[in-house]
């Protein structure tokens, strides 16, 4: 069954770096999201992608964060310079044409020290 | 008002119980429904998506009501491995489909 891939699984960055996460979504979808979750609360919209743009974006995903599709496989999520409090887990989801039903990758754990 | 609001429990019931969850939401735009249940320090996975009035898979059985903006999830005989959080997502059409998540019901089923 295809499933949707990230890497690394656990990031350990010191605050101020730049960090990418990766994902490899299913591999005929055509919307790629990126979610994250604080550690106890809800999992939050961060920002959708579509046709090589991003579609939407959330008041979170702010100048600090960045998506790329940079081949037919890879899409990744940058956060330029890392703040305490973007420590979560960040989850990639993907949906196909014709369907709405969106799925989750196993997440990246990022740790802000 | 909230865009989904569910009883955050926590339910604990016995293994083989039935167990009803209950979620209302406000935008009567949208379009599709999800349940989709997280693990502690998972991933959400996708467990049923409701288009019409309702859908069955085996143990579980969602209820769709349009006209009271209410869904609802009821899982039969439940087992060990149904203790996870619950979560009822609607999605609005042209919204890029993000999903807007709740806090969800903490389900623990109890042997």
């Amino acid at each position: 069954e295809p499933e949707v891939t990230q890497t690394p699984s656990h990031q350990v960055t010191q605050m101020g770096q730049e960090v990418i996460l990766r994902c490899v979504p299913i591999s005929n979808h055509l919307y790629f999201y990126w979610y994250r979750q604080i550690l106890g609360q809800k999992v939050e919209f961060l920002v959708s992608f579509y046709n090589n743009e991003i579609s939407e974006k959330s008041e979170i995903f702010d100048d600090q964060f960045s998506v790329e599709r940079p081949d037919g496989s890879n899409f990744t999520l940058k956060i330029r310079s890392t703040k305490l409090e973007d420590s979560a887990m960040y989850f990639c989801a993907s949906m196909g044409a014709g369907s709405y039903e969106q799925y989750f990758g196993p997440g990246t754990r990022l740790t802000v020290t | 008002r909230k865009e989904v609001e569910q009883d955050p429990g926590p339910f604990n019931v016995p293994e083989g119980a039935t167990v009803a969850f209950n979620c209302t939401y406000s935008n009567s735009a949208s379009q599709s429904f999800f349940w989709y249940r997280q693990d502690c320090r998972k991933e959400p996975k996708l467990l049923m998506s409701v288009y019409s009035s309702g859908n069955e898979d085996g143990r579980f059985t969602a209820q769709l009501n349009r006209a009271s903006q209410y869904i609802s999830l009821l899982i039969r005989d439940s087992k060990l491995s149904d203790s996870a959080t619950y979560l009822c997502v609607p999605v609005r059409g042209g919204s890029n489909y993000k999903l807007t998540f709740g806090k969800g019901t903490l389900l623990t089923v109890n042997p």
